[in-house]
């Protein structure tokens, strides 16, 4: 089973700055990864799916790195709406994974 | 627009049993696959089971094998979990997930706004 193991665990940054969110598998993943944002009281939403996808009416400061084991999320000017908990998940087999979530704070 | 919506969550006994439903609306149900995702409170997300479109196949997280059954009713586009033996450590907010897609990789394009389960004496 693939680890996924998210770093930093709490970001504490200002509205305007750069968020860079990392996760890190424990084997190659190709590019079969996702990246969740979940608000307080919400349900977790899809942002970027296959490395670098944005889903669906999700805005261009969020784009998706990486490849094999180590990715990338960031978000260019952080934004109110943005200070959440972000996952990023991975799927070939059974079981499907999530990381640990990396929390993005007002500073 | 996928709607998903959850329900039969509440506060059972250790050793008891809940069914969850989830009605989804907005999409083809029976052409994918759906999925259940708890959230322990406080905690972050973990992938509990799936069943396929067309009621197989199903897969779980080893926790929860033999005591949880997936399944579904196309017919009435409802999803079910079937949760048996429960344990305090099954306390959760219980998310169903709709696959984003009908085939390739699993990326949960939409999620119900989920159903609290709380296993307690």
């Amino acid at each position: 089973e693939i680890v996924l193991t998210q770093s930093p665990v709490t970001l504490s940054l200002s509205p305007g700055e750069s968020a860079t969110l990392s996760c890190r598998a424990s084997q190659s993943v190709s590019n079969y990864l996702a990246w969740y944002q979940q608000k307080p009281g919400q349900a977790p939403r899809l942002l970027i799916y296959d490395t670098s996808n944005r889903a669906t009416g999700i805005p261009a400061r969020f784009s998706g790195s990486g490849s094999g084991t180590d990715f990338t999320l960031t978000i260019s000017s952080l934004e109110p709406g943005d200070f959440a908990i972000y996952y990023c998940q991975y799927h070939s087999n059974w079981p499907l994974t999530f990381g640990g979530g990396t929390r993005v704070e007002i500073k | 627009e996928v709607q998903l919506v959850e329900s039969g969550g509440g506060l059972v006994q250790p050793g008891g049993s809940l069914r969850l439903s989830c009605a989804a609306s907005g999409f083809t149900f029976g052409s994918y696959s759906m999925n259940w995702v708890r959230q322990a409170p406080g905690k972050g997300l973990e992938w509990v089971s799936v069943i396929g479109g067309g009621g197989v196949p199903t897969y779980y997280t080893d926790s929860v094998k033999g005591r949880f059954t997936v399944s579904r009713d196309n017919s009435k586009n409802t999803l079910y979990l079937q949760m048996n033996s429960l344990r305090a450590e099954d306390t959760a907010l219980y998310y169903c997930a709709k696959k984003k897609e009908v085939a390739g990789v699993t990326y949960l394009g939409s999620w119900g706004q989920g159903t609290l389960v709380t296993v307690s004496s």
